[in-house]
C-alpha cells in the first residue's frame, strides 16, 4: 500500500536547468494537487488537476507546467528553474466529494 | 490574500503544560481540517470537522469548529515532546481546493 509517493525527494540542479519532479498515488483519487512550502508562507498552490487531462493554475503557476495523461501520475515541469523556485514541494491527492487532501513526503529542490 | 489566519506562529511550553491554536477566517468553510507535519515529511491530516459548533477529540487533542464556520481551534492537553510539529488549518468549501493557514511550529520542552 504505497499510496502517494514522490520523486526524487532531493534534488539540486543550476539556474535555467529544466527539471521534473514526479508524483504517483496508488488510489485512483481523481483529484491531485502540487503545492510549494516556503518558511512564511505556509503551502501555496501551484497547480491541481480534477481528472486526467485536466488541470488548472492555482495561486502560484508562473515558471511551472503540470500534466496528467494518467489518473496516477502528475509529474511537475520546472521549464528554466530560477533560484526563487528554491523550496520544498508537495503532491497531495484526494477523492472527489471530499476536502480531505493526503499528502506526499515532498521534494526538496535546491536551484543553484 | 491570505483568508486563514492561524496564531501563534510559534509557540515553545515545557512537557505537562496545555495549549490552543487558533485558526481564523472572516469567510465561511464548508470544512475545515488540521494536518500535523513533521520535519522531512509532508503533512498528515488530523481531523476534519464540518459542522458548526462541533467538538471532537483525539486523545489529548480536542478540536472545534466555530458556530459559523468561520474558525476553529486546536487544544492540547498536557503536551509531550511527540506533540512537536508544525500544525496547519486548511479550509475547504466543496471544491477540492484547501485554503492552508500559514501553520504554527510547536515546540515541547521536556
Amino acid at each position: 500500500d504505497a499510496g502517494i509517493t514522490q520523486s526524487p525527494r532531493y534534488k539540486i540542479t543550476e539556474t535555467g536547468r529544466q527539471v521534473t519532479l514526479m508524483c504517483h498515488q496508488t488510489w485512483s483519487h481523481s483529484y491531485m494537487f502540487w503545492y510549494r512550502q516556503d518558511l512564511g508562507h505556509g503551502l501555496r498552490l501551484i497547480y491541481y488537476s480534477a481528472a486526467a487531462d485536466i488541470t488548472d493554475k492555482g495561486e502560484v503557476p508562473d515558471g511551472y507546467v503540470v500534466s496528467r495523461s494518467k489518473t496516477e501520475n502528475f509529474p511537475l515541469t520546472l521549464e528554466s528553474a530560477t533560484r526563487s523556485q528554491t523550496s520544498v514541494y508537495f503532491c497531495a491527492s484526494l477523492l472527489g466529494g471530499t476536502d480531505t487532501q493526503y499528502f506526499g513526503p515532498g521534494t526538496r529542490l535546491t536551484v543553484l | 490574500t491570505q483568508l486563514l489566519e492561524q496564531s501563534p506562529q510559534f509557540l515553545s511550553i515545557q512537557e505537562g503544560e496545555n495549549l490552543t491554536v487558533y485558526c481564523n477566517s472572516s469567510s465561511v468553510f464548508s470544512s475545515l481540517q488540521w494536518y500535523r507535519q513533521e520535519p522531512g515529511e509532508g503533512p498528515v491530516l488530523l481531523v476534519t470537522v464540518v459542522t458548526g459548533g462541533e467538538v471532537k477529540k483525539l486523545k489529548r487533542l480536542t478540536f472545534q469548529f466555530g458556530d459559523a464556520r468561520k474558525d476553529s481551534s486546536l487544544h492540547i492537553t498536557a503536551a509531550q515532546p511527540g506533540d512537536t510539529g508544525l500544525y496547519l488549518c486548511a479550509g475547504g468549501r466543496n471544491t477540492g481546493k484547501l485554503i492552508f493557514g500559514q501553520g504554527t511550529t510547536l515546540q515541547v520542552k521536556p
